[in-house]
């Protein structure tokens, strides 16, 4: 079974410039997250889907972020414009279900901004 | 809000055993959960507690005290591959809150 699978593994942009995360979870699973990663620190969460619903993005920075997931499967998280606070490693994570035990992390990533 | 205390280095020797403390304060608590994430890699599921007491997986355990707001994940005849950083993650209805993380360091 393949895992979550995230593109690209590694962004360097110059600040103001928008960019874009992929992410693919496993198939059958209907609860998607993604979190922000700063170094040393736990990932902190930003937003979950269930199916194509956004139903909880409290964390989620609205005024230069934005995320999407067309069909319940893939799923976009974009910065615009990114700022040199938002360099950090961004994973996305999947679930069968909403109060499953495990969340399964894909290998994130890592952007740089300069 | 939610809150985890977890130390932020720990090395041990190959062979040996080490445990890993978590405490936690929070509300609409479920469980707690244990992560491993090497450098650069993706963190990875290793135990979770539901209920207090203790939860065996292979060299791995996990024990949790509800009544205490503690946790802790033991690991057993340390190898090399077991260097890399673990999260606690208080487990709430709908999400994962997780510790700083604890980098332990194997050495020979």
């Amino acid at each position: 079974e393949a895992g979550v699978v995230q593109s690209p593994r590694y962004k360097i942009i110059e600040k103001k410039q928008p960019v874009a995360f992929w992410c693919n979870p496993i198939s059958g699973h209907n609860t998607l997250y993604w979190y922000r990663q700063n170094l040393g620190q736990g990932p902190e969460l930003l937003i979950r889907y269930e199916n194509e619903e956004a139903v909880d993005d409290s964390q989620l920075p609205k005024d230069r972020f934005s995320a999407e997931r067309l069909k319940g499967v893939d799923s976009t998280l974009k910065i615009q414009p990114a700022e040199l606070g938002d360099s950090a490693v961004y994973l996305c994570a999947s679930s069968f279900r909403a109060n499953q035990e495990t969340q399964y992390f894909g290998p994130g990533t890592r952007l740089l901004v300069l | 809000g939610q809150s985890l205390e977890q130390p932020s280095e720990v090395t041990a020797v190959e062979g040996a055993i080490v445990q890993i403390n978590c405490t936690y304060q929070t509300s609409g608590f479920y469980g707690l959960s244990w992560y491993q994430q090497h450098d650069g890699g993706a963190p990875t599921f290793l135990s979770y507690n539901g209920l207090d007491g203790l939860e065996e997986t292979g060299r791995f355990s996990s024990f949790l005290s509800r009544s205490d707001s503690y946790g802790y994940l033991l690991l057993q005849e340390l190898q090399m591959k077991d260097s890399a950083s673990y999260f606690c993650a208080v487990r709430g209805s709908y999400q994962l809150t997780f510790g700083k993380g604890t980098k332990l360091s194997v050495i020979p």
